[in-house]
């Protein structure tokens, strides 16, 4: 069975570096990796997404290693607002089957 | 931005009853939907994989029974909590795809559902 994971929680310091990992062992050669984050009670907002190579936008980066079993979405200076619980999902190409961790909840200090 | 929009937000009802939520992608069609169930300050969790013209896919441990999906169309999928009893009160978030774009997940807002 796909199986994807992430530790359950992170610790960072305001305006320093945040790397979350997630493992997906499983995943297939097709399968897109997207990572979510959610405030509570409200829905996942999207940060980022990719498939093989690594990807950057405003808001984080995300680093694929080169068998794709793992990935690690980087928050280059966390702020206080970063806080919240980021998902890691897998999404196969036809849109109809996803997996996802756990969720990491990150909580930032001030 | 392509959106997915879902209704009510908030409902409360009594125990016994059943209880609707839409699931509607404004701007796209999605051939596939996903029903999530959320209780306080734990993760999401995926109960059902909704399928345009075709029966849902349930995740181990989800009653089809009482959590009854329909996916009539390329931009509604609804998902019925039958005879809702107090401990099925919780966050329900829906998400779809694009069929023109199936590479990119789009969560609804939410629906928070208090069964009294």
């Amino acid at each position: 069975d796909a199986k994807t994971t992430q530790p359950n929680s992170m610790e960072s310091n305001e305006e320093e570096p945040v790397h979350l990992p997630c493992n997906h062992s499983t995943i297939s050669g097709t399968d897109y990796i997207h990572w979510y984050r959610q405030l509570p009670s409200q829905g996942p907002e999207y940060v980022i997404h990719g498939l093989t190579s690594n990807v950057n936008n405003r808001m984080a980066s995300l680093a694929i290693a080169e068998d794709r079993k793992s990935s690690t979405l980087i928050l280059h200076r966390a702020t206080l607002r970063d806080a919240a619980v980021y998902y890691c999902i897998q999404l196969n190409n036809a849109g109809n089957m996803l997996t996802f961790g756990g969720g990491t909840r990150l909580m930032v200090k001030p | 931005g392509a959106v997915v929009s879902q209704h009510p937000s908030r409902v409360i009802c009594k125990s016994g009853t059943s209880v609707k939520i839409e699931c509607r992608s404004l701007d796209f069609q999605a051939t596939t939907m996903f029903w999530y169930r959320q209780f306080p300050k734990q993760s999401l969790m995926l109960m059902a994989t909704s399928n345009e013209g075709s029966k849902a896919t349930y995740e181990q441990g989800v009653e089809k029974d009482k959590f009854l999906i329909n996916h009539a169309s390329l931009t509604l999928s609804t998902l019925t909590v039958t005879s809702a009893h107090p401990e099925d009160s919780s966050f329900y978030i829906c998400s779809a795809s694009p069929i023109s774009n199936r590479n990119t997940i789009y969560f609804g807002e939410g629906s928070w559902l208090t069964v009294v």
